[in-house]
């Protein structure tokens, strides 16, 4: 059965600490992983990883994709408030063009 | 501007009623997707389609049903065989199949069951 599990599950941190999430799935037909930050309300997106070993960035935010091993980590330096949200992971898959979803991590930011 | 518009944001319906959720977008994508969102969970998929007039069963597809008359519009009823439909849904699309993609996500409907 395809699976993807984040953790933790959720975190709290200060504001400027660094955190990082964690993505590991197993799934058959692995074609993509993406990331997404949930604000209550829908996903938007951050980034999509399809080769291991290439670091995606964007601002304070990176992430990279280990095909091997089979998981991605969401990395996000000096944190704001603002970055409070859930963040999910999503893989996205060559059958049918489905995408699973991890159950999400909880961030919360503490001024 | 191109996007995923869903309506209505807010509905609340009473035990036994079927009810419609809209989703249309202006994308043109192939693909549309209905997820369900409950509380500390993730997106779990109800059904999904890859063209006009032809839709498969996500994980939790009982209790639902959905069309796909039009490459713009997927509706998703959910009906009164459905146990406990007060949740989150979110409908999705994406550009099918040859490149990787990403899904693009409609503002959601809030469904509560009174």
């Amino acid at each position: 059965e395809d699976k993807v599990v984040q953790s933790p599950l959720s975190l709290v941190v200060h504001e400027g600490d660094t955190v990082t999430l964690n993505c590991s799935y197993e799934v058959t037909n692995f074609r993509s992983l993406l990331w997404y930050k949930q604000e209550k309300k829908a996903p938007t997106f951050l980034f999509m990883l399809t080769s291991s070993g290439i670091e995606k960035k964007s601002g304070r935010l990176s992430s990279i994709l280990d095909k091997k091993e089979l998981f991605s980590i969401l990395n996000i330096t000096a944190t704001q408030t603002g970055d409070s949200a859930v963040y999910l992971c999503a893989v996205g898959l060559y059958t049918g063009n489905q995408f699973y979803f991890g159950t999400g991590t909880s961030l919360t930011v503490i001024p | 501007d191109g996007g995923i518009t869903q309506s209505p944001k807010y509905l609340f319906r009473k035990e036994g009623q079927n009810v419609t959720l809209s989703c249309e977008q202006n994308l043109n994508h192939d693909a549309m997707y209905w997820y369900r969102q409950d509380p500390g969970q993730g997106l779990r998929l109800i059904y999904y389609s890859q063209i006009v007039n032809d839709f498969q069963k996500g994980d939790i597809a009982e209790g639902y049903s959905v069309s796909r008359e039009k490459k713009e519009s997927f509706p998703l009823t959910v009906t009164s065989a459905q146990k406990n439909p007060t949740a989150f849904y979110l409908c999705a699309s994406s550009i099918l199949a040859g490149a990787v993609n990403e899904q693009f996500f409609g503002p959601g409907t809030r469904l509560t069951v009174l």
